[in-house]
């Protein structure tokens, strides 16, 4: 079954604690990216990549990292959690380029920062 | 991406056709519709997209105006399943990102 996989699904951790969330496809998809969901803020990207290591910056990628070494992985890194990261975080990922009648998107990651 | 206007909220009864507004009348020419839907925090959906035609695909229906600054997504018979956020989309094939804004919630009524 083609999808996108994020593990965990709900974390609950302490500021400044490191902690990576993961998202894996298994589709062959070149094109990957994470974004996060608050209430009255809809959708935001954090980050993209077009294919293997090449990633870049969305709309909000202050306080995260994201690594791309292989093609059906790709997680997100927070160095130093703090509060405002809580959040829901949706990885997706599309074949070719960020074609968007082809784009997955995993279940979500509810975290939470205290 | 273009600008996009929706309702907050609409509700159909079940069994209904659901037909689902949306506005974009800043769309440049070579800018796609998408509509995606998100069911209770659940990653988004693809739903269906088009760029001048009318589109039809097993989840839904596209209307698209001539001038292109609107178009009307229909769920044929909403089910109680189609309760969810639906996101219109105005934007490039492609762009790095898709902006997704506040949606339409939809409430499928029994």
């Amino acid at each position: 079954e083609a999808q996108v996989t994020q593990n965990p699904r709900y974390l609950i951790t302490v500021t400044g604690k490191k902690l990576t969330v993961t998202c894996s496809q298994n589709m062959n998809h070149e094109y990957m990216s994470w974004y996060r969901q608050d209430p009255g803020l809809g959708l935001r990207q954090i980050y993209y990549s077009m294919n293997v290591e090449a990633t870049d910056k969305g709309d909000v990628p202050e306080g995260y990292k994201v690594s791309r070494k292989e093609k059906r992985n790709f997680p997100l890194i927070l160095e130093s959690p703090s509060p405002n990261q809580t959040s829901l975080y949706f990885c997706a990922s599309s074949l070719q380029g960020p074609q968007w009648t082809e784009a997955f998107f995993g279940q979500g990651t509810r975290l939470t920062v205290v | 991406d273009a600008k996009t206007t929706q309702p907050t909220s609409m509700d159909c009864a079940e069994g209904r056709a659901a037909n689902l507004p949306c506005n974009h009348s800043t769309i440049s020419g070579n800018e796609y519709v998408y509509w995606y839907r998100q069911i209770h925090s659940q990653g988004p959906q693809y739903i269906i997209h088009g760029l001048k035609n009318n589109e039809t695909n097993e989840m839904a229906s596209l209307i698209i105006t001539e001038d292109r600054k609107s178009s009307t997504l229909i769920l044929p018979h909403a089910t109680l399943r189609d309760t969810a956020v639906y996101y219109c989309i105005a934007t490039y094939s492609s762009a790095s990102k898709i902006i997704f804004g506040s949606g339409t919630r939809l409430s499928i009524r029994p």
